[in-house]
């Protein structure tokens, strides 16, 4: 059982739309990471949410941590290419980071 | 200051040799975190450690894996023998100590095993 679900797994837009991907858990969790990867380097981190509803913007991407922490939001919004790659979010529980599977990402020029 | 190092980049050997994995981490970071990902199965925590101690080793997936820190700049990851479905790429990440664990990732090893 994948106690972190991300949504969807795969993702091609065109370059300028809107987007948001999705983490789900039946968990709580008392932070929450997103990390984007590119292929042959190791994930980065990109933001740490903690709060229940907090909201975290990064340029054009905006994070958000579900009011019972149990779920989390990334939405890009007017896609450039450059944001192409493996989204992985992780969720803190106990003394253990936990990562979903990720939504990859493919923005054409 | 340097980031998470890992050495080598690339290894491919052949079934029932010994692989050891370093990791250098980021200096002055408490965590040291072994991962494995695979498209199958997506980034999974082998091991960690916490001031050079191993603290949860359950995710190490067989007694042909094993993990040391001998000291708070190195850790190696040894597989022996190592099998075919150990392909996959490793990771290595440290993390300093605050509530939340931000990890630093290596760049990974990509590891073949035929």
């Amino acid at each position: 059982t994948q106690l972190l679900e991300q949504s969807p797994q795969f993702l091609s837009i065109q370059e300028g739309e809107n987007l948001t991907v999705y983490c789900n858990s039946s968990s709580v969790f008392s932070s929450l990471q997103w990390y984007r990867q590119e292929p042959g380097e190791g994930p980065v981190l990109l933001v740490t949410v903690v709060t229940g509803g907090e909201v975290k913007k990064l340029k054009r991407l905006t994070f958000q941590f579900g009011d019972a922490r149990k779920d989390s939001s990334l939405h890009i919004t007017a896609a450039q290419p450059g944001d192409t790659g493996l989204y992985l979010c992780a969720g803190r529980r106990d003394d253990k980071i936990i990562f979903g599977k990720g939504t990859r990402l493919h923005i054409l020029p | 200051d340097a980031g998470v190092i890992q050495s080598p980049r690339h290894e491919v050997t052949e079934m029932g040799q010994e692989v050891t994995l370093r990791c250098k981490p980021i200096s002055g970071h408490d965590y040291l975190f072994w991962y494995r990902q695979t498209m199958m199965r997506g980034l999974e925590l082998l091991i960690y450690f916490n001031n050079n101690v191993p603290i949860d080793d359950s995710g190490m997936p067989e007694d042909r894996f094993s993990a040391k820190m001998p000291n708070a700049s190195f850790s190696t990851l040894k597989i022996q023998p190592s099998e075919p479905r150990d392909s996959a790429v490793y990771f290595c990440a440290s993390s300093p100590m605050t509530l939340t664990y931000e990890q630093y990732f290596g760049p990974g090893t990509r590891l073949t095993v035929t």
